[in-house]
């Protein structure tokens, strides 16, 4: 079976501090993606960025970057020097190569910049 | 470049009325999706569709039914509204499967009292 765990419900940090979001998948495929989405407090969903999971080079964009590791099934987001403009919900998706139905989304974790 | 645009954006309904949500994108994607938000539930999918005139249950279908009559337009419908249907609903597409992101519209947040 598929799953994607998202373990923090909530993390609350001041601005400029360091975060990680953490995010955890099952799935027996051996070719699948994984997203993360950030849901702002107006309530659309942004896609933020994609992996493969033949592809485990870890991405810098600007503040943020993210951490796939294979051997522990984990994509991880840290968001660098966090400004209140990151307060969100985050949501970490596994998309499965075989089927348009396998797109499962983490429960998300709320993130809370305190100025 | 207007994506998904999603009508309405609020609605009130009354247990076993009925209704009907569009779904517009201009992006010429094949697969189109409908989710449902609840509080520490994330994103659960009620049906896709992987062209025009297809449609499949995703994995929380019942109470709702689909029509995927114009590539652009996915429609979903309640036929009969239960308080358990309350949710924010979301329409997606994508370009293909796998590695395409969702694109997604701005939502519809749906009360039924």
């Amino acid at each position: 079976a598929q799953k994607v765990t998202q373990a923090q419900t909530e993390i609350s940090v001041v601005e400029k501090e360091d975060v990680t979001l953490d995010c955890v998948y099952e799935t027996r495929d051996t070719t699948y993606y994984l997203f993360w989405y950030k849901q702002p407090p107006s309530g659309e969903l942004v896609f933020l960025i994609r992996r493969n999971s033949f592809d485990e080079q870890n991405e810098i964009s600007g503040r943020y970057s993210w951490n796939f590791q294979k051997s522990t099934s984990s994509f991880n987001f840290t968001i660098t020097a966090s400004q209140v403009v990151d307060s969100a919900v985050y949501f970490c998706a596994l998309n499965l190569y075989s089927s348009a139905s396998k797109i499962i989304f983490g429960s998300g974790t709320r993130l809370s910049i305190r100025p | 470049n207007a994506g998904v645009t999603q009508t309405p954006k609020f609605r009130v309904l009354k247990t076993g009325q009925s209704m009907t949500l569009l779904c517009a994108q201009d992006m010429n994607h094949e697969y189109m999706y409908w989710y449902r938000q609840d509080p520490g539930m994330g994103l659960r999918l009620i049906h896709y569709s992987v062209g025009e005139g297809t449609t499949a249950k995703g994995e929380v279908p019942d109470g709702y039914n689909v029509s995927r009559l114009k590539k652009q337009n996915f429609l979903l419908g309640l036929e009969s509204a239960a308080p358990s249907q309350t949710s924010v609903y979301f329409c997606a597409s994508s370009l293909s499967l796998g590695d395409s992101p969702l694109h997604f519209g701005n939502g519809t947040r749906l009360t039924v009292t």
